[in-house]
């Protein structure tokens, strides 16, 4: 069965632009989440949609940055007006519904801000 | 203000001995542990769960110890091999219900054969 795919793996743009990063969960995975690593620093929670219920957005930097999912399928996070400190890989994860459950992640969209 | 933290960055352990990798978390709430693994580009792996009402897990090579009320979980695996060799996160959630995971920064295992 197919795994959590982002795309693009790696992106690179120039200071200012938009940026738009891709995330399909897995199949009948009601939650998913978005983190940031940074070099050398640990998995920063960004974002996480649950079925319909409102998001919660309490990990986002910044105004800059926004995350829309359609129903339970496509995630997308987009960086506006990126700066260099934006640079990072951005982790995708899903979960499915029910108890506790650990999140599967995909292998990442490397950012890289010159 | 970090809730999960590995203090250890890295760590290095010959084959066939036992790696201890450590994580302290501050959030008394939290009640569901996790450990990951993460080689160089790719995602975490999920790698072993605990619930605050245990004490212990066991799957394999792979053994998760929480210490409750020193808010201290570990990882021990044993015996290591070369292919463990990876950065390992630990993480914890409140609630049986989805929330969010909060990761500590991670500790580099290095193997050696």
């Amino acid at each position: 069965g197919a795994g959590v795919s982002q795309s693009p793996s790696n992106k690179v743009t120039e200071k200012g632009k938009d940026v738009e990063l891709r995330c399909d969960p897995i199949s009948g995975h009601t939650a998913l989440y978005w983190y940031r690593q940074r070099l050398g620093q640990g998995l920063e929670f960004l974002i996480y949609f649950q079925g319909n219920s409102a998001p919660d957005k309490s990990g986002l930097p910044s105004d800059r940055f926004s995350a829309e999912r359609t129903g339970e399928s496509v995630s997308t996070l987009t960086i506006q007006r990126t700066q260099q400190e934006d640079s990072a890989v951005y982790l995708c994860a899903s979960s499915p519904r029910g108890l506790s459950s650990p999140l599967h992640f995909g292998n990442g969209t490397r950012l890289t801000v010159t | 203000d970090q809730q999960v933290k590995q203090n250890s960055p890295s760590l290095s352990v010959q084959e066939g001995r036992i790696s201890i990798l450590n994580c302290d978390y501050t959030n008394s709430m939290f009640d569901y542990f996790l450990w990951y693994k993460k080689y160089p580009a790719e995602g975490p792996t999920f790698l072993i769960s605990i619930s605050s009402i245990k004490d212990k897990n066991e799957d394999g090579r792979f053994t998760v110890f929480l210490n409750k009320s020193a808010k201290h979980l570990s990882l021990h695996i044993v015996p290591s091999q070369p292919g463990d060799s990876a950065v390992y996160f630990c993480a914890a959630s409140r609630g049986y219900n989805f929330n969010k995971f909060y990761f500590g920064s991670g500790t580099k295992l290095n193997v050696k054969p």
